[in-house]
């Protein structure tokens, strides 16, 4: 089946720690994206790549770093700059312009 | 710039009572619009999309919405709510040319009480 992979689904990290989130997509997709979700906040984009090699800064970029090697792989990387490392992380894939976005299942990560 | 208000941040209803999930958005130019469902700890799977054919777009799982330039809205329907319809729910905009950028609303909580 295609689809999007996020993994793992629960990480725990301490405070001060760099932690990386996979995101490995099957459909082809040229776009993928990272989101943020805080309660009550909807989410935020923290980064994405149109195409492989090349990526651009979202909303949220600070204290988050990605590459784009593969085309069907997106990692994200939690630095110890971003403030307030806890959320829920989505990733999710598109095809080129305005096309529906296609998530995983996401990855909640908690910093204490 | 696009954006886009969800005017309730939750909503109730009883098992079989329609359901009214109200979006307003902001625009510049003729949007894509879409409403995502999201179940409690899993991703958003996409219910419909309005990309500027007909202003009645039907979704799965019996949902649909209508856009409506006038009022700049783009509320989400259903005639019957089912338990399962419990989830949070969200009103996006696309922020157009070919970023594919998406601008989301702040979600709405929908509860269906048996």
């Amino acid at each position: 089946d295609g689809g999007i992979t996020q993994s793992p689904k629960y990480l725990f990290r301490k405070e001060g720690q760099n932690v990386t989130l996979s995101c490995e997509q099957n459909l082809n997709h040229d776009a993928m994206y990272w989101y943020r979700q805080d309660p009550g906040q909807g989410l935020r984009l923290i980064y994405y790549s149109q195409i492989v090699n090349d990526f651009q800064k979202g909303d949220i970029a600070e204290g988050y770093s990605v590459s784009r090697e593969k085309k069907e792989s997106f990692p994200l990387t939690v630095t110890s700059a971003q403030k307030n490392p806890t959320a829920f992380y989505l990733c999710a894939s598109s095809g080129t312009g305005p096309k529906p976005l296609h998530f995983g299942n996401g990855t909640r990560l908690t910093v204490t | 710039a696009q954006s886009v208000t969800q005017l309730d941040s939750h909503v109730s209803v009883s098992e079989g009572t329609p359901v009214l999930l109200r979006c307003n958005y902001s625009s510049s130019y003729s949007p894509s619009l879409f409403w995502y469902v999201q179940h409690p700890n899993k991703g958003l799977q996409l219910l419909l999309k309005y990309t500027s054919a007909a202003t009645l777009v039907k979704g799965i799982n019996g949902f649909e919405a209508e856009f409506k330039k006038s009022e700049t809205s783009f509320h989400l329907t259903k005639p019957s709510a089912h338990m399962s319809d419990a989830a949070e729910y969200f009103c996006v905009v696309s922020e157009g040319g070919n970023t594919g950028k998406l601008i989301f609303g702040q979600g709405t909580t929908l509860q269906v009480k048996p």
